[in-house]
């Protein structure tokens, strides 16, 4: 049971380049999300998806953009990277927040 | 809008000792609350959570957690610490469409 798999673990980007960041759970869960870690701010929320299909805006969307096609895959793309968007990335996921989400390893994204 | 409060930014504590770290929630209806926990290096995994009944949850790792509507809070406790109890605690609260909020973190450290 892999739980939720986020590729890459480690990315250094050039300012100005995209990339994206890859979500895959195999839990069968509804909801899913992205977080975002920096030190003494906890974690914040980029964007996040109650299904197929339906995405909404977290906390700190400027510069992600997201899509849900399946149940299973939420990836997260930066169009333009940019310093401030280094930091480490956490995908999670849930059928109920009732229950607590389930996250990934991470991704630590550094923009020089 | 939800939001939670972890006051302590730091904490150390004696291998052997008790363990309170403090967590207060601004929510309007009954919350989800959760404790997670990060090593470094690693993604979150959940101690422990609370949506109803007994407000004194037990969690993994021998933590608890106490709910108190009245003060707004939802404290962990350990009563004895190891020095694999370092690590990064997270409380958080469950909020409108399954999203969950997170405080800012409370790093333990112990010292033996």
């Amino acid at each position: 049971n892999a739980g939720v798999t986020q590729t890459p673990k480690f990315q250094v980007l050039k300012t100005g380049q995209s990339m994206t960041l890859q979500c895959a759970q195999d839990m069968n869960h509804e909801y899913m999300s992205w977080y975002r870690q920096d030190p003494g701010m906890g974690l914040r929320l980029i964007h996040y998806s109650v299904g197929a299909g339906i995405t909404d805006q977290g906390e700190v969307p400027n510069g992600y953009n997201v899509s849900r096609s399946t149940t299973e895959d939420f990836p997260l793309r930066l169009l333009s990277a940019a310093p401030s968007q280094t930091s480490v990335y956490f995908c999670a996921s849930s059928y109920s927040v009732a229950v607590g989400y389930t996250f990934g390893s991470g991704t630590r994204l550094t923009v020089v | 809008a939800q939001s939670v409060t972890q006051p302590d930014i730091h904490i150390t504590v004696s291998e052997g000792a008790s363990l309170e770290l403090r967590c207060n929630y601004s929510y309007g209806a009954t919350p989800y609350l959760f404790w997670y926990v990060q090593s470094p290096g690693q993604g979150l995994q959940l101690l422990l959570k609370y949506f109803s009944g007994d407000t004194l949850v037990q969690g993994i790792k021998g933590f608890e957690a106490e709910f108190k509507r009245s003060q707004s809070s939802f404290n962990l406790r350990k009563p004895s610490v190891h020095w694999s109890d370092a690590a990064e605690y997270f409380c958080a609260v469950g909020a409108r469409g399954n999203k969950l909020v997170f405080g800012a973190g409370t790093i333990l450290r112990v010292k033996s």
